[in-house]
This record gives C-alpha cells, structure tokens and sequence, in this order.
C-alpha cells in the first residue's frame, strides 16, 4: 500500500528536549515536505526536499532541521523544542518535480510541548 | 493581507445543493492551484488541481480559475453529507517546484 509513515502519531515532551519526528514514504518520490498546522493558520510549509541531499527552508524553518540522506526519509528535528512548536506537523510527498503541490500526506504527528 | 484567502466558515448547505467555495491569492506569478479535503482529525487529501484558466471537472467536483481577478474556486454538486470537511486551497508559484502557500480552509457541512 502506498504511504506516508510519521512517528510518533502522539507526543508531549518538555522545553529543550531534544526530538526526531520520523518520516518515510514508499513510492519512490523525490519531492518531500513537512508542515505544521495549527488553528487559523492553515498549513505552513517548514522545509521541503527536492531529492537526496537537497533540502530548502519553508515559510516557518525557525527551530527545527531536516537531513535527507536517503530518498524514502525526511525526518523533522527540533533540537530544543519550546512550546510555540507546540502544533500538528505533516510530512508529505509528491512524485511530481513540478507543480509538486500534487501532494500525499502522512496520517499527522502531534506534538506538544510543555 | 494573506497570500491565499478563503473564508473560514461554516458554509452550511442541504444535501443535494451546489456548494461553492472561493478563494484569492496575492501573488499574480502564481501558476498551479490545488485543492484538498481535510476530515476532522485527519490529513489533508487532493481532490482537484488545475493550472489553466477556466473550468476542470471531475465527477461532481469542478475547478473554476481566473487569473485575472486571482480567484480560484470549488464547486460540489449534488452534495453530500459525506463532503462535510474542510476545503483547504493552496497556491503555488513561478515553475511549480516553489513553496505552495495554503489557505486557512472553509469548513463545509452539508445537512440531511
């Protein structure tokens, strides 16, 4: 079945613990992307992948990373987490190299942090 | 003023009905258009993109783009119960591989 893995679906932590929201896809696409959703605000893209080793900042980067060292992952890294990153984070993917708005997404990860 | 407009809502409509929702974007170098259907607690799926002017249709779902007044909308028809979400519009600019900028979402509830 094709799809967008993110781990964890559920976390709290605490101000400045470092964490990893995991990311995988198994289509083979080149185009990844995560993005935080909250109320009012709609989805903001943090930073998006064109392929392996390429990766360019969204709207939002502050506070957070992102390696790309294999095409299926994309994992989304807050080094210091502080409740402002409190939100619910999508990774996506998309098979197309233009008009890569044609997106799937992951099931959501929700993050809070206290 | 945001990038991509859409009104919050509730559009409440009856089953069976037109539904139609709107949005506008700021910047005129904006080539592609997508939009998505997002159920409560759930992620956002594509339903229609369209990158031409005019109309695209897809079963009871049609796409309507004017780049000239930078509005783009979704009409339903013959709604159903079932398309009760919210509809997220999303722009993407200059080449399709730049940042897609979305809207906030309007929520739609379609009633018995």
């Amino acid at each position: 079945e094709a799809q967008v893995t993110q781990n964890p679906r559920y976390l709290i932590t605490v101000t400045g613990k470092k964490l990893t929201v995991t990311c995988s896809q198994n289509m083979n696409h080149e185009y990844m992307s995560w993005y935080r959703q909250d109320p009012g605000l709609g989805l903001r893209q943090i930073y998006y992948s064109m392929n392996v080793e390429v990766t360019d900042k969204g709207d939002v980067p502050e506070g957070y990373k992102v390696s790309r060292k294999e095409k299926r992952n994309f994992p989304l890294i807050l080094e210091s987490p502080s409740p402002n990153q409190t939100s619910l984070y999508f990774c996506a993917s998309s098979s197309r190299q233009i008009n890569t708005g044609e997106l799937f997404f992951g099931e959501g990860s929700r993050l809070t942090v206290l | 003023q945001k990038e991509v407009e859409q009104n919050s809502g509730p559009l409440s409509v009856p089953e069976g009905a037109i539904a139609s929702l709107n949005c506008t974007y700021s910047d005129r170098g904006s080539q592609s258009f997508f939009w998505y259907r997002q159920y409560s607690g759930k992620s956002p799926e594509l339903i229609m993109f369209i990158y031409s002017n005019g109309d695209k249709e897809d079963g009871r779902f049609t796409a309507q783009l004017n780049k000239a007044s930078q509005y783009v909308s979704l009409l339903i028809r013959d709604s159903q119960p079932s398309d009760s979400a919210t509809y997220l519009c999303a722009v993407q600019s200059k080449g399709g591989y730049n940042k897609l900028i979305f809207g906030a979402g309007t929520r739609l509830a379609v009633h018995p």
